[in-house]
């Protein structure tokens, strides 16, 4: 088992550019959740999601901000238009049920 | 609302010395309380989480309801603990973890 496996590991985008972030679940996980962290913060949550299904995204900002969990393939965050401020890293978790999370390695995004 | 709070961003020690890592959180149901660390260049792992009442590496961790803390401690810091340590919360009715923002824990030798 691979574990959770985030890609890129770093992804370059010019402001205004789309950012597309993916996360391939643990086998067998049916949760992910996407987490957010700023130079010199925690981790913030973004989103929960389950297949096919937004549970909670009440960490998301409101606009050029979404994700999608597919019935195939892997979770992604997609950041249309991005700007400076979204230079972060960004880390994906994965869990079989509620509770036990394993989290990815992240992707650091760098906004130009 | 959901706090974590990790007072210190740096704590450094000597090997050999005893560590406490603060936590303290804001939270008025049951939480749920774990202790996450990050070596470097590497991912995000489990350290502890309160239910389990177990000792991982040597580190143990009290849920004190009084004083709303987390504290993590180990009786004798050892080099291969220098990483960064999150605090961090869960609701009893969700999913989300609300982190601190992590302390860097330096060992030296």
């Amino acid at each position: 088992n691979a574990g959770v496996m985030q890609n890129p590991r770093h992804l370059v985008r010019r402001r205004g550019q789309e950012a597309r972030l993916r996360c391939s679940p643990m086998k067998g996980h049916s949760h992910v959740y996407w987490y957010r962290q700023l130079p010199e913060e925690g981790l913030k949550f973004m989103v929960y999601l389950q297949k096919e299904n937004i549970i909670d995204e009440s960490g998301m900002p409101k606009e050029r901000f979404s994700a999608e969990f597919p019935k195939e393939g892997p979770s992604i965050l997609r950041i249309q238009q991005v700007v400076r401020g979204d230079s972060a890293a960004y880390f994906c978790a994965s869990s079989p049920e509620s509770r036990g999370y394993t989290f990815g390695s992240g992707t650091r995004l760098t906004v130009v | 609302a959901q706090r974590v709070t990790q007072p210190e961003k740096l704590l450094s020690v000597f090997k050999g010395a005893p560590v406490e890592l603060k936590c303290n959180y804001s939270y008025s149901g049951s939480p749920e309380l774990f202790w996450y660390v990050q070596y470097s260049r590497q991912r995000l792992q489990l350290l502890l989480r309160h239910i389990s009442r177990e000792s991982i590496k040597g580190f143990t961790a009290d849920l004190n309801k009084g004083e709303t803390s987390f504290h993590l401690k180990k009786p004798f810091a050892q080099e291969e603990d220098s990483a960064m340590y999150y605090c961090a919360l869960s609701s009893e009715y969700g999913n989300k973890l609300v982190f601190g923002a992590g302390t860097i824990l330096r060992v030296k030798s």
